[in-house]
């Protein structure tokens, strides 16, 4: 089941902030970020696992909440490099799997 | 640094070749994965691959196939091309669960 990302897209002036939402219809073991220049591959941002535990970026926050299963990206202050598209990733199975299923997307635009 | 390659980053075929799509990691991952990404769509897993000779499908693998012989290479097959299966590929290797996945740069595949 394909996690569904609000916004679809978003547009900011550099220095402003922005929140981009993952939610999933099951139950998450973890949630898994990854952000897209254009024309350029996916590059990971972070994992967050069920009870708190975080691993990846040290200047992009992040929140998980198992209860809603949604998980939450926090763009603060941000900067022009930060233009891309925002992906989040579930397990595909209950437990944890190596395979993912990846939401569709939500294209953050900063501007000067 | 992790690297993976792809043979190619742009190819156009005919309707019915047998196409084959490359993928090289450098880092002894032992799982690696297949993608097809659609505008709007986001990134859809098509093959994964968990060790040699071992595989697994994702949820589109109808008109593909896979092959690893060796952990470092895993190949995508297309017996014959049709023009849907105009897309861009990504390759991606990790290692363990949950872990971040590394993509390679893609191949824009064009099938007329």
């Amino acid at each position: 089941q394909q996690p569904v990302q609000s916004p679809q897209a978003v547009i900011l002036r550099e220095g402003e902030d922005a929140v981009i939402n993952c939610s999933s219809s099951k139950a998450l073991y973890s949630v898994h970020w990854y952000r897209q220049k254009h024309g350029e591959a996916p590059v990971f941002l972070m994992i967050l696992l069920k009870g708190g535990e975080q691993k990846g970026h040290d200047k992009i926050s992040a929140s998980f909440n198992e209860k809603k299963q949604q998980s939450s990206l926090y763009l603060t202050a941000s900067q022009l490099s930060y233009s891309g598209t925002y992906f989040c990733g579930t397990p595909s199975s209950q437990g944890g799997s190596e395979k993912l299923v990846f939401g569709k997307g939500t294209k953050l635009t900063v501007n000067p | 640094d992790v690297k993976v390659t792809q043979s190619s980053r742009y190819l156009v075929k005919r309707t019915g070749e047998k196409v084959f799509l490359e993928c090289v990691q450098d880092m002894d991952h032992e799982n690696m994965f297949w993608y097809r990404q659609d505008p709007g769509l986001g990134l859809r897993l098509i093959y994964f691959s968990y060790d040699v000779k071992m595989k697994e499908k994702g949820d589109i693998p109808e008109g593909y196939s896979v092959s690893r012989e060796k952990k470092e290479r895993f190949s995508l097959i297309l017996e014959s091309a049709s023009t849907n299966q105009t897309s861009m590929y990504l390759c991606a290797s990790s290692s363990g669960t949950p872990s971040e996945q590394y993509f390679g740069p893609g191949t824009r595949l064009t099938v007329t």
